[in-house]
Formats: C-alpha cells, structure tokens, sequence
C-alpha cells in the first residue's frame, strides 16, 4: 500500500517569497491534516480537512498561510509571503476517518522541509 | 490547558541496554495516548496506542505502560538496538478535540 506523497521535501526561499507544498494522501483516506513541525517540537496542526471541507483551521496563520483539497483527494499548502520564523518541517498526515475524532490511527508523509532565509 | 510532556529530553545509550521514556499529561478527558516513533528526516509512525483500560502492552522491544490515574505513560525498550534511534512522540487524544502532542525525547543509540 502507498503512503503519504508530499513534495518538494527541501525547500529554501528569502523571506517574502512564497512557497506551496503537495501531498498525496493514502488512496481511501477521507481525512487530511497538515501539521508544522519545528525543530525540538512535537507536530502542531495547522488544518485538517474531512473530503474537501475543512474540519479544523483555528491554528492556521490565516495572512499568509492556505490550504485547499478541491477534489477530496490531493491537498496543497501554501505560504505567501514567507517570514523566518515559517523554517519548519510540513507534515502532511491521512486518516480513514476523522482521526482527531476516534481512534484512528494517522498515517504521515515524509514532511517537506522548509528553510527561509 | 491540555498539555503533553516527556521526559527525558534526550538519552544517550549504549546498544544492547534498556531504557524507559515517560510521558505525563493533563489531557482531560481521556480517550488515549499513543507512542509514535519519527526517525531523522521521516514522518512519525505508530508504535501502539494506549486506552483507559490497558495498562500495558508490547509491541516486540517496545512495552507502553498507562497509569491513567496518575496520568501518566512509559515507553520501555529492551535490548536497544541502532535503528532505534529516533524521537519518540506521546500522543493524546481528547474527545474530539485535536490530538496533542509532546515534545519527544530524543534517544541516540550508540555502539
């Protein structure tokens, strides 16, 4: 079984620039989440979608960071413009279900890391 | 405020030896922990996940342990090998609110 695509892995771009970020989850998984991951800390969610809705965006810096998952399937994130302190690892993660809200497990991407100078 | 913490930071041990990581929240109500296990450079992975009823359960070198009264969880790893290397996550979910995650600990097995 296919895991989680994401690309680009690496990542570096000034502050200012934008950047966009790909992932591919687990073929049936109807749940996607995005979590930054900066270095020494645990994940931090960023959105979470069930199909093509967004379930959870509260965390999601709203000025300058996007996501989207049009069909329910593929998702992207984006950062425009990037500042210093968006250095991190991205981490694209799937669930069958509403992991957040059973015990589902989740299944992560390798993560896209991200360095802005 | 739901809160995760592992100690200890980070453990350095020879192969071949055991060691034990805690984790201790405040995450009310419970539903359960799990441990994930990231090596460098990759995303996290389940190791085993932990309900209110379970105390303990193995998974080959790794056993969790979970004292829900005390709100508090270990992840024992016997006969350490070099690929055990790696951040160890604790991971606990709370209804249906976001799961919340520790620091990890960050265990180097050397040779």
């Amino acid at each position: 079984e296919a895991g989680v695509a994401q690309s680009p892995r690496y990542k570096i771009i000034e502050k200012r620039q934008s950047v966009a970020f790909w992932c591919n989850p687990i073929s049936g998984h109807a749940t996607l989440y995005w979590y930054q991951q900066i270095l020494g800390q645990g994940p931090k969610l960023l959105i979470q979608f069930q199909n093509n809705g967004v379930v959870d965006d509260s965390q999601l810096p709203k000025d300058r960071f996007s996501a989207e998952r049009l069909k329910g399937v593929d998702s992207t994130l984006k950062i425009q413009p990037a500042k210093l302190e968006d250095s991190a690892v991205y981490l694209c993660a799937s669930s069958f279900a509403g992991g957040q809200g059973n015990t589902g497990e989740l299944f992560f991407g390798e993560g896209s890391r991200l360095t802005v100078l | 405020k739901n809160q995760v913490e592992q100690s200890p930071q980070s453990l350095i041990i020879l192969e071949g030896k055991n060691c034990t990581l805690q984790c201790n929240y405040t995450v009310s109500p419970f539903s359960n922990l799990r441990w994930y296990k990231q090596d460098t450079g990759r995303g996290p992975v389940s190791l085993t996940i932990m309900t209110f009823s379970e105390n303990t359960k193995s998974n080959g070198r790794y056993t969790a342990t979970l004292d829900a009264d005390t709100k508090q969880s270990s992840l024992h790893i016997t006969a350490s090998q070099l690929s055990d290397s790696a951040s160890y996550i604790c991971v606990v979910k709370s209804g249906n609110t976001p799961l919340v995650f520790g620091k990890g600990t960050r265990l180097s097995v050397i040779a």
